[in-house]
């Protein structure tokens, strides 16, 4: 069965300092992941997604993430926080069977900090 | 092009009512999800429609739950008698459908509060 667990459910960094949030992932074969990106009263968009090519994917808005298989994890970076990075990040796993069906972790809320 | 679309955006209703709550997705997109993500929660999923193919309704939590699919477009989430535990944010998202893993493309979203 797939699962994502998102190990932090809060993060506060400083602006101008890198940010890291964590994501393992379980699946029975290569996954594709996904991290998506909700601000306060918005919806939801994609950031970043890995289906199998490079390992380390870059997204939108500087952020990066990179598929580890031997870790199971795929967490997101970036080197330097804005305060409009401010918002709750999910990790998505796709189903091993079903391709087209999802998986969402509990999400992380990042604060930024002045 | 217009992403996907929401409606009502808010919706306040009694408990023990019926509520509908409607999602036109991208055109063309062949696939169609429903999530709910409860106050500080993650997304849970509900149902997903592909195609003609039958829906999978394995995240519905009760028989109370429903949604049809009308001409493989828009789609209605219908709740009946609602309970306040209902009350969330009921999101709808499509992607197309190509036998790969597709991007999904969310909508705003239905604020529903069951009082």
């Amino acid at each position: 069965a797939q699962s994502v667990t998102q190990l932090d459910s809060h993060v506060s960094v400083s602006e101008g300092t890198p940010v890291l949030l964590r994501c393992n992932y379980s699946s029975s074969y290569s996954p594709s992941l996904f991290w998506y990106v909700q601000h306060p009263n918005k919806g939801l968009q994609l950031l970043l997604k890995y289906t199998s090519a490079a390992t380390l994917v870059k997204g939108i808005n500087g952020f990066e993430a990179e598929f580890k298989k031997s870790e199971t994890s795929f967490h997101l970076t970036k080197p330097s926080a804005h305060m409009s990075d401010a918002a709750e990040y999910f990790c998505v796993v796709s189903g091993s069977y079903n391709f087209n069906k999802f998986y969402f972790g509990s999400g992380t809320k990042l604060n930024v900090k002045p | 092009g217009a992403g996907v679309s929401q409606s009502p955006s808010n919706k306040v209703t009694e408990k023990g009512k019926d509520v509908e709550l409607r999602c036109d997705p991208i055109s063309g997109h062949t696939a169609l999800y429903w999530y709910r993500q409860s106050l500080g929660q993650g997304l849970e999923f509900l149902i997903y429609f592909q195609g003609n193919s039958a829906p999978d309704k394995s995240g519905l939590p009760s028989d109370r739950f429903s949604a049809e699919r009308t001409g493989g477009s828009v789609s209605t989430l219908t709740i009946q008698r609602t309970q306040q535990e209902d009350s969330a944010v009921y999101l709808c998202a499509s992607s197309f459908l190509s036998g790969t893993q597709e991007t999904q493309y969310f909508g705003p979203g239905t604020r529903l509060l069951v009082l």
